[in-house]
Formats: C-alpha cells, structure tokens, sequence
C-alpha cells in the first residue's frame, strides 16, 4: 500500500522568511497530492493540492511542486507571517480509490514574529 | 453551508463504556470518512462510506470498533468497550464522490480514564 513520508517533523522560521515542508510517497500509481493545514483545536483544512499531470500550482503565497520521477512534492510558503504557524500535513491518493487519502505525520511550522 | 457537524465536541468516559461520536457530512457530499489523530500515530483512516455504504474499514483497530451510516447526513461511530488507548480526537470528513477534496470537521475529543 501507499506510505508517505514528510519532513521535517517540526520547522521554526522568522517572520518573512520562506518555508519548506518536503514529502516522498511509495505508490507510483499516485496521482492526486492535497496539502492541509491543521490550526490548533481545529479539523485540517485544505490550503492547495496538485494532480500527476501539473508540476507546479501556485496560490498566492504558497505553491506546491511534484516530481513524478523522484516521487516526492514539495510545499512552499513564501513571506511566512504568524498566522501561518499550525501543522501541516501532505498526502497522497489514487484517483480510482475514490478518495482513500494517505497522510503524512504533519510538520509543526512555528513563524516567530 | 454550516460544514461538517460533528458531536459530542469532547467526551470524557470510563473504561468499558459504551461511547458514541456522531457525524454530519456536508449536504451533497456522498463520501464520508472516519478518521483517528493521535500524537504516535497521526492521522489515520478508520473506515469510509461511498454512498452510505462502507468501502474499506481495514483501518478499524479491531472488533470494539462500528461504524454505521443510515443514510446521506449522518453518520455514527461507536466504541464498545471503550479503553483508554482509544483516547484521541476523530475526525469525520466527506467529500463528493469522484472528487478528492475532503472536508474535516472540528473533531471529537476523547478521552477514556
């Protein structure tokens, strides 16, 4: 089955600076890639998400990339301010499994002020 | 739309007892996801419904776990007996079938003494 991986578990940056949350999946036949964002006493939420046939998306202040080949993608957040601090988590799915989502173990991103 | 309801909010029980969490999906939506997030484990998927019927519960931890879903809006998971490794927050979330973005609810705290 599916397995995803992601680091770093925990990533602290200045306010400004650019952030990176990293993540390798095992099943080639992947093809859909959601980013969510879990703020604190909160459900995650969906921020963006990529499917096999994109590289790169882009909204606002933060992108996702996916290498198909290397099999891991990539979440960017550029300009970090503190609201942006909470866990983020990457996963991964097959289109035909109707949804079955595979997370990651999260990263906690703290923006320090 | 008032997003995907979930009760109790938090639920403090006793080992043995009999604990139920309830779920509305969003009004349209006709996938619906049970989920567990705990600090070992993270996020992982229990079991989910496909039009009120259950795809996969390979993620069910074992026999004390049921989930059900009568019908389109709502959704039950029940733990019986409850221990006290069952204490996490569970998550429901739905989705519209075909579509992969999922949508979380604000959880169930549980906590089992």
């Amino acid at each position: 089955g599916e397995n995803v991986e992601q680091h770093p578990s925990t990533l602290s940056v200045q306010e400004g600076d650019s952030a990176v949350i990293k993540c390798t999946y095992s099943d080639s036949a992947s093809n859909y890639f959601p980013w969510y964002k879990q703020e604190l006493g909160k459900g995650p939420q969906l921020i963006i998400d990529i499917r096999s046939n994109v590289g790169e998306k882009k909204d606002q202040r933060i992108a996702v990339t996916l290498n198909k080949t290397a099999k891991h993608f990539s979440l960017h957040i550029t300009e970090t301010q503190p609201e942006d601090s909470a866990v983020y988590f990457c996963a991964a799915s097959r289109s035909e499994s109707q949804g079955n989502l595979i997370f990651g173990k999260g990263t906690k991103l703290s923006v320090k002020p | 739309d008032a997003g995907v309801i979930q009760s109790p909010r938090h639920e403090v029980t006793e080992m043995g007892q009999e604990v139920t969490l309830r779920c509305k999906p969003i009004s349209g939506h006709n996938s619906l996801f049970w989920y567990r997030q705990t600090m070992m484990r993270g996020l992982e998927l229990l079991i989910y419904f496909n039009n009120n019927v259950p795809i996969d519960d390979s993620g069910m931890p074992e026999d004390r776990f049921s989930a059900k879903m009568p019908n389109a809006s709502f959704s039950t998971l029940k733990i019986q007996p409850s221990e006290p490794r069952d204490s996490a927050v569970y998550f429901c979330a739905s989705s519209l079938a075909g579509g992969h973005t999922q949508y979380f609810g604000p959880g169930t705290r549980l906590t089992v003494l």
